[in-house]
């Protein structure tokens, strides 16, 4: 069964620095996500990707985070100067489409990124 | 912007107990219904979901919810718990919009343990 993978699985990183999270999702769905865990809180959306541009976002994607997908097959997350907050389980999900019968998203496996 | 609660953190049930956990949302228009489970060490994985027709959605492992409108709630329900359902419950649910790709709002999700 096709699946969303996502690199690495655990990112180190220091204070200020830029970090990539990749992202391949299902080869034929049309629509991908970003969304964030930071311990023991809610699962949080941050972006959805459609046809080259940002569909939806929400006010955690500040300037700091931008997206995209440099080629057919991988979706970057990057950050631009991370902060310690940052700190986080980073998940990409990927749907067919939009319509209710075509809009499941697909999760990946998540990378741990941890600001230090 | 909709938000999602789901009132049990953390449930202990002995093999073969029933079931129900949780999840109400508030949002004023017409939303998509979700739960999600997450296995140990795995990918969060679709369990069933409601868009419309009958408010009773069955899913797979022998899980169902009820969507009701008047309630605005959508509860998880086994009948017998396995052993084999230990793992993260989250209720999430993104509003019916004009087509674009709408990320999803999580509840904080419930931690289930089944003791054998």
């Amino acid at each position: 069964e096709p699946e969303v993978t996502q690199t690495p699985s655990h990112q180190v990183t220091q204070m200020g620095q830029e970090v990539i999270l990749r992202c391949v999702p299902i080869s034929n769905h049309l629509y991908f996500y970003w969304y964030r865990q930071i311990l023991g809180q809610k699962v949080e959306f941050l972006v959805s990707f459609y046809n080259n541009e940002i569909s939806e976002k929400s006010e955690i994607f500040d300037d700091q985070f931008s997206v995209e997908r440099p080629d057919g097959s991988n979706f970057t997350l990057k950050i631009r100067s991370t902060k310690l907050e940052d700190s986080a389980m980073y998940f990409c999900a990927s749907s067919e489409g939009v319509r209710e019968d075509t809009d499941t998203q697909y999760f990946g496996p998540g990378t741990r990124l941890t600001v230090l | 912007a909709q938000s999602v609660s789901q009132h049990n953190h953390h449930v202990i049930l002995s093999e073969a107990a029933s079931l129900e956990l949780g999840c109400n949302y508030s949002y004023g228009g017409t939303v998509n219904l979700f739960w999600y489970v997450q296995y140990p060490g795995q990918h969060l994985q679709l369990l069933l979901k409601y868009f419309s027709g009958d408010p009773l959605v069955k899913g797979i492992k022998g899980f169902e919810a009820e969507f009701i409108k008047s309630k605005f709630s959508f509860n998880l329900r086994k009948p017998s718990v396995q052993w084999s359902d230990t793992a993260e419950y989250f209720c999430a649910v993104n509003k019916v919009s004009g087509g674009g790709a709408d990320g999803l709002t999580f509840g904080k999700g419930t931690h289930l343990i089944i003791q054998p």
